[in-house]
């Protein structure tokens, strides 16, 4: 079973507007991270936001928020007023405490590649 | 810039042939990733280091795949007996404190062609 699943693999937003992708995972520890990451055409990962499986608020970070429902463990980033930088490839991405490795590695899902339309 | 740099950014070779590729870490990072990504994948985790010492591997690396870490600075990654299926972006990640929080930095990758 895929431990990071993103069912969309494109969606287009118009510039200013408010966007979702989505995100689900599936994991039986207890304690985990999960993270968005975005990639642009030129390739590097750019980290965008962390939430806790502790954590009793959702994540925020400027114009990125991220919509935590741990019981449906879903984790879905929220992108408000749209720029056309946005566009690019977007990664959720898990770390598990219990069954991963001590290595604290990353599980990433397909992605989503998201287009602003101006 | 003191971020994670790559290199080279592109490599095309043959079939049959070895090629390595260098990553220079965050300076003050100690742990360092190297993940492999695919067209139309997520990054996948290959291995893992603690300062010199390579603490973790994926099942994805073959034996004809080896990493080094040498002085716990920069890591090298080399496939020998390339094969077409190795095509794919290689990034490698560094971070610093192991906390659940803590984010790992990307360079820019390396895009590996085999022909």
């Amino acid at each position: 079973a895929q431990k990071i699943t993103q069912t969309q693999p494109g969606m287009f937003v118009q510039e200013k507007e408010a966007v979702t992708l989505d995100c689900t995972y599936d994991t039986s520890d207890q304690s985990y991270g999960l993270f968005w990451y975005k990639q642009p055409s030129s390739g590097e990962m750019i980290f965008l936001i962390y939430q806790g499986s502790y954590d009793e608020q959702n994540a925020t970070e400027g114009r990125y928020s991220l919509n935590f429902q741990k019981a449906r463990k879903s984790a879905n980033l929220v992108i408000s007023a749209s720029q056309l930088g946005d566009s690019a490839m977007y990664f959720c991405a898990m770390r598990e405490v219990e069954s991963g490795a001590g290595s604290y590695q990353l599980t990433f899902g397909k992605g989503t590649k998201l287009s602003v339309i101006p | 810039d003191t971020g994670v740099s790559q290199n080279p950014r592109h490599k095309i070779t043959k079939r049959g042939q070895n090629v390595t590729f260098r990553c220079d870490p965050i300076s003050e990072h100690n742990r360092l990733y190297w993940y492999r990504q695919t067209l139309g994948q997520g990054p996948e985790f290959l291995t893992y280091f603690q300062n010199e010492a390579q603490l973790e591997k994926s099942r994805l690396l073959s034996d004809r795949f080896s990493a080094e870490r040498p002085k716990g600075s920069f890591s090298t990654l080399e496939i020998q007996r390339t094969e077409q299926g190795d095509s794919a972006m290689y990034l490698c990640a560094s971070s610093g404190q192991l906390r659940l929080s803590d984010e790992q930095f990307f360079g820019p990758g390396t895009r590996l062609t085999v022909l």
